[in-house]
């Protein structure tokens, strides 16, 4: 079982530019979530996907947008990016139907924004 | 909502000795209590989890947490630390639900000095 596993693990970019991050889960995981941990402080959750749809989103702007494929696999996509997005970009998968909502977490994509 | 206070934003301590890290957390529902850890460069591992039941939790490599709900707290504690240790400890909510965002403290930095 290869876990949860996200390309590419570093990116850098320039103000302005758009960016993908992608994130295949963990077999037999049917949900992803994405957080952003910027350095020095803990991950904080952006949104989180399951059968193709966002179903819940924590608090950032719509310049940060996703989607989930038919095979669970998810990308995260930021527009317009500012410096204050450079940060870990972490994907963490799990198993909706399971009550424990216990999520297994990638080595994240750290994305640098000059 | 629910929140985290992690008390301790660095704790060293000597190889071989006991090590607390300390986290509070509120929430007006009743919620899962985690502790992950973040080696340097990498992703986060789960350590530990409370979901109910007996509330002394152990978990990978010798850690164990207490819950005490009357005070909102979720320890975690190591009789005997290895330089190994060295990372990264975040503290985790998340409410009682199969598929909710999991809400982060600002993390613990342990250190260990031989």
């Amino acid at each position: 079982d290869a876990g949860v596993t996200q390309s590419p693990t570093h990116l850098i970019k320039t103000r302005g530019q758009q960016v993908t991050l992608r994130c295949s889960p963990k077999s037999g995981h049917d949900t992803v979530s994405w957080y952003q941990q910027a350095l020095g402080q803990g991950p904080q959750f952006i949104f989180q996907y399951y059968e193709e749809e966002e179903r819940q989103r924590g608090n950032f702007p719509d310049r940060f947008s996703g989607h989930q494929y038919p095979n669970y696999s998810s990308e995260l996509n930021v527009n317009a990016l500012l410096l204050g997005d450079s940060a870990l970009y972490l994907c963490a998968s799990s198993i909706r139907d399971r009550a424990t909502n216990e999520q297994f977490f990638g080595p994240g994509t750290r994305l640098t924004v000059l | 909502a629910q929140s985290v206070t992690q008390l301790d934003s660095q704790v060293p301590v000597f190889e071989e000795a006991p090590v607390e890290l300390r986290c509070n957390y509120s929430s007006s529902v009743s919620v899962y209590l985690f502790w992950y850890v973040q080696y340097p460069n990498q992703g986060l591992q789960l350590l530990l989890k409370y979901l109910s039941g007996s509330t002394l939790v152990k978990g990978i490599n010798g850690f164990e947490a207490e819950f005490n709900k009357s005070q909102t707290s979720f320890h975690l504690r190591k009789p005997s630390v290895h330089i190994s240790d060295t990372a990264e400890y975040f503290c985790a909510v998340s409410v009682y639900s199969s598929a909710s965002k999991i809400i982060f403290g600002s993390g613990t930095r342990l250190s260990i000095r031989p």
